[in-house]
């Protein structure tokens, strides 16, 4: 059964710092994974989506890298900033289509 | 605008009564699906479709019926409501899945249901 790890679940750090969040999962056979950003009381919106064959995907501030064979993805935050804050959820679609979240990183960007 | 539209937002209700929470979206996606977000154990998957009249369980779908009579809506039905249904309830949909999907998942705003 597929399962979906993210770690630290919390994080706190000064504006202007590079971040680095973490997501592993159990079974390689994925179709593509999924970063979502969470604000409270809000739905998701998607950040990036790295399909399987893919390696990295970069939008503005963000890159998510994708090591399907280790299980592993990453979210690397440049400078980030108060507007930042919020939760982060990766996700991994398999291969019966269903969509796997792991438990997020809640991440506060103080000025 | 594109959007995914879930009503109610809040719900609280007793055990046992009927319950419909609505999903529509105007985007013409093929596959719509449903999670609940519980504290501790993240996002899951309740039900999900890939198209109209195609329907499949996902990770929690006990308690909890779903339809799609139509491309554009969604519909998740409590037959039956108790108080561990309480949480929080999201609909997505994305025009494309499978293995060369390069479309990301479209999220309702949520609705908090509590049920007493």
């Amino acid at each position: 059964k597929q399962e979906v790890t993210q770690i630290p679940a919390a994080l706190s750090v000064p504006e202007g710092e590079n971040l680095v969040l973490n997501c592993s999962f159990t079974d390689s056979a994925i179709y593509n994974l999924q970063w979502f950003r969470q604000d409270p009381g809000k739905g998701l919106t998607s950040l990036l989506l790295i399909q399987s064959s893919q390696r990295e995907q970069t939008s503005g501030r963000l890159n998510a890298s994708l090591d399907k064979s280790s299980g592993r993805s990453t979210l690397y935050i440049a400078a980030s900033q108060p507007g930042d804050s919020a939760t982060y959820l990766c996700a991994v679609v398999t291969g019966t289509d269903k969509l796997i979240f792991g438990t997020g990183t809640r991440l506060q960007v103080f000025p | 605008e594109a959007q995914v539209t879930q009503n109610p937002r809040y719900l609280i209700t007793v055990t046992g009564k009927k319950l419909t929470v609505t999903c529509s979206q105007n985007m013409n996606h093929e596959y719509m699906s449903w999670y609940r977000q519980d504290p501790g154990l993240g996002l899951r998957q309740i039900y999900y479709s890939m198209n109209v009249e195609v329907t499949d369980k996902g990770d929690v779908p006990e308690g909890y019926k779903v339809s799609r009579k139509e491309k554009r809506n969604f519909p998740l039905i409590l037959e039956s409501p108790s108080p561990n249904q309480t949480s929080l309830y999201f609909c997505a949909s994305t025009s494309a899945t499978g293995r060369a999907s390069n479309q990301p998942q479209h999220f309702g705003d949520g609705t908090r249901l509590s049920i007493l």
